[in-house]
């Protein structure tokens, strides 16, 4: 079953506003990732929040983490026409030093308007 | 670049065909991983290894098998494909201790 929900599953914005998805998940994690994917390619790990974290920061991105909540929001800023792909979060839940995967959500679908 | 390279890249195949999938990786990660990536579903684990000859089970593995007999690659086999395992299917390594993933440029596979 999916453990991360994105919202809204499909977004468009014109170039230079700022783009807000969230992801919400069922259990307790270790971390949260979030993964953009451009049409036919694979995906590229973007950003990584701890479960001890609330906020991280990387260039144009910032990530929110909720963990009372259980959600997660990305936030975009001063989009461009590259931004246009779909962004996914995916959850972490091991916690013991190994790695047996992460669950995705679905994906929202980004498009940025020229 | 995390040095991973699926082959093929694309494959048409028959229903009750065996299929192979090869996952190859230059910089000796010992955290490999298959999923698949199907509409409306995102990205599914369907088996994932740590290390040469251990692997586990995802949450998809019913109908695939895989192999790791050499750190480098990971093989993911479909022994008789069926419809329903038309997909997009990639591979990962794991990064860093905090488990980022690195993906391959993935295989599309249609069985008919």
């Amino acid at each position: 079953s999916q453990q991360g929900e994105e919202d809204p599953q499909a977004l468009s914005i014109q170039e230079g506003e700022n783009a807000t998805m969230n992801c919400s998940y069922k259990t307790s994690i270790n971390n949260l990732q979030w993964y953009r994917q451009n049409s036919g390619r694979g995906l590229v790990h973007l950003i990584l929040i701890r479960s001890n974290e609330r906020e991280k920061h990387s260039g144009r991105l910032r990530v929110t983490l909720d963990t009372s909540k259980k959600s997660s929001s990305l936030l975009i800023t001063a989009s461009r026409a590259a931004d246009t792909a779909s962004y996914f979060c995916a959850t972490d839940a091991y916690s013991g030093g190994g790695a047996d995967g992460l669950t995705f959500g679905k994906g929202t679908h980004l498009i940025i308007q020229p | 670049d995390a040095g991973i390279t699926q082959s093929p890249r694309h494959k048409v195949t028959e229903t009750g065909t065996p299929v192979t999938l090869r996952c190859h990786q230059t910089e000796n990660h010992r955290y490999m991983y298959w999923y698949r990536q199907d509409p409306g579903h995102g990205l599914r684990l369907i088996h994932y290894s740590y290390g040469v000859k251990d692997t586990d089970k995802g949450e998809v593995s019913d109908g695939y098998s895989v192999s790791r007999s050499k750190t480098e690659d990971f093989l993911l086999t479909l022994e008789s494909a069926t419809s329903s395992q038309t997909s997009v299917y990639f591979c990962a390594i794991k990064g860093s201790s905090y488990n980022e993933q690195f993906f391959g440029p993935g295989t599309r596979l249609t069985v008919l």
